[in-house]
């Protein structure tokens, strides 16, 4: 059974990066696929962030662009999101997932982590 | 980029009734690149179809995805109590986007 599960602090300052990581398990990452984060929120819904691939090329969300950096470490088998400058509006539920790009739909989610932009 | 419109934004049923989900694309999706996802509260979304009209495993077959080009819908034949939750649409293309959702509610 494939599992993710994100780590990272819950609470980010103002103007400062937040940083996730997601650790894989039950799935080599380097088996294939694109890796993923969505975030949620109450006014904006479900909103695409970044995927990055087992190869570590990646594709952002173009609103987020400059902001976003995405890596992958397929010897720890995780995968992670750099979002720098953050702001109030960065608070959300932060997801990580297995495709969601490219023709691979989402099958596979992490339980999801409230991440507060707060100082 | 693709928008995604769901409608309605809430669907007020009863157990038993008929539920039609829409979800129109602002361009065509030739792909045929469009998932299905059920979302209770406190939870992750669930998948329930993707490329339009495969179901996922473990679904109940009271649960339909059709649709082709910019038009999309979902249909639960008849609403067990455990449907009632937020339906979202999903373009998995190379620019990922969601619908607003539609809440089925009692």
């Amino acid at each position: 059974q494939v599992q993710l599960q994100e780590s990272g602090p819950k609470v980010v300052q103002p103007s400062e990066a937040l940083s996730l990581t997601c650790s894989v398990s039950g799935y080599s990452i380097n088996s294939g696929y694109n890796w993923g984060w969505i975030r949620q929120t109450p006014g904006r819904g479900l909103e695409w962030i970044a995927s990055v691939s087992k190869a570590g090329g990646t594709a952002n969300s173009v609103s987020l662009r400059s902001r976003v950096t995405t890596t992958i470490d397929t010897s720890k088998n995780q995968f992670s999101l750099k979002l720098t400058s953050v702001n109030a509006s960065d608070t959300a539920v932060y997801f990580c997932v297995r495709g969601g790009i490219s023709g691979y739909t989402i099958d596979y989610w992490s339980q999801g982590t409230l991440v507060t932009v707060s100082s | 980029e693709i928008v995604l419109t769901q409608s309605p934004g809430t669907l007020s049923l009863s157990p038993g009734e008929r539920a039609t989900l829409s979800c129109r694309a602002s361009q065509y999706l030739n792909s045929g690149y469009l998932a299905w996802y059920q979302q209770k509260p406190g939870q992750a979304p669930r998948l329930l179809y993707f490329d339009t009209s495969i179901r996922a495993t473990g679904i109940p077959d009271r649960f339909s995805g059709t649709g082709s080009g910019a038009v999309f819908t979902l249909t639960i034949s008849r609403l067990e109590p455990e449907d009632f939750a937020v339906y979202y649409c999903h373009h998995y293309g190379d620019s990922p986007t969601f619908g607003q959702g539609t809440r089925v509610e009692i």
